[in-house]
């Protein structure tokens, strides 16, 4: 119930491309779903967010679909770049309104951009 | 930019002994968390921490941890009797009264 899949394990994009991760979760409690950058040795850093309001928001490059019916929301980067090469986390969490977040997180997505 | 700082960066210890890991969290924050990554897996939630006690934890937060908040700004998490299987990357994090979380960059504890 609190699983969140996210796939691919792993992601080749060449420069300029674009790279997209998938999520799906169990929950439908969660109404929080975040996605984190992380590098190596690095602790995750939020990336973008979105409550399920909204079907799509857009920062820069970065892009989440959210499909509520499904229970899926995925990450899109337009134009990726070597250095968007990282490891990418997709996270979904109950808001808890002005309590502390439990993110559930899955099991990452290691993106290489090759030039 | 803030930043939460976690120290030691790498620790090593011996099977059964006690281990505390610091962090410094972000200076106005109000939500105190620990996680932690085994290697090759994904970031797993331990702890939040709230108005000095423990507002959630999972079921990995076993009688072997416990986690402290000493003065007005380090916030601790000590191991009793470290198992093999504690060897992980342990991330602290804290937030406002938001839900934009910042973690730290991780103490990597090796129980050998």
């Amino acid at each position: 119930q609190q699983q969140v899949k996210q796939s691919p394990q792993s992601l080749i994009v060449q420069k300029g491309g674009i790279s997209i991760i998938n999520c799906a979760y169990e929950n439908t409690a969660f109404d929080y779903f975040p996605w984190y950058q992380q590098f190596p040795g690095k602790g995750p850093a939020l990336l973008i967010a979105i409550r399920p309001d909204v079907s799509e928001k857009k920062e820069g490059r970065f892009t989440i679909s959210f499909n509520k019916s499904a229970k899926q929301f995925s990450l899109h980067i337009m134009d990726s770049q070597p250095g968007d090469s990282a490891t990418y986390f997709c996270a979904a969490s109950i808001d808890p309104g002005a309590g502390s977040y439990q993110l559930t997180f899955g099991k990452g997505t290691k993106l290489s951009v090759i030039p | 930019e803030p930043e939460v700082t976690q120290t030691p960066s790498h620790q090593v210890t011996q099977m059964g002994q006690e281990v505390i890991l610091r962090c410094v969290p972000i200076s106005n924050h109000l939500y105190f968390y620990w996680y932690r990554q085994i290697l090759g897996q994904k970031v797993e939630f331990l702890v939040s921490f709230y108005n000095n006690e423990i507002s959630e934890k999972s079921e990995i937060f076993d009688d072997q941890f416990s986690v402290e908040r000493p003065d007005g700004s380090n916030f601790t998490l000590k191991i009793r009797s470290t198992k093999l299987e504690d060897s992980a990357m342990y991330f602290c994090a804290s937030g406002a009264s938001g839900n934009t979380i910042y973690f730290g960059e991780g103490s990597w504890l090796t129980v050998v």
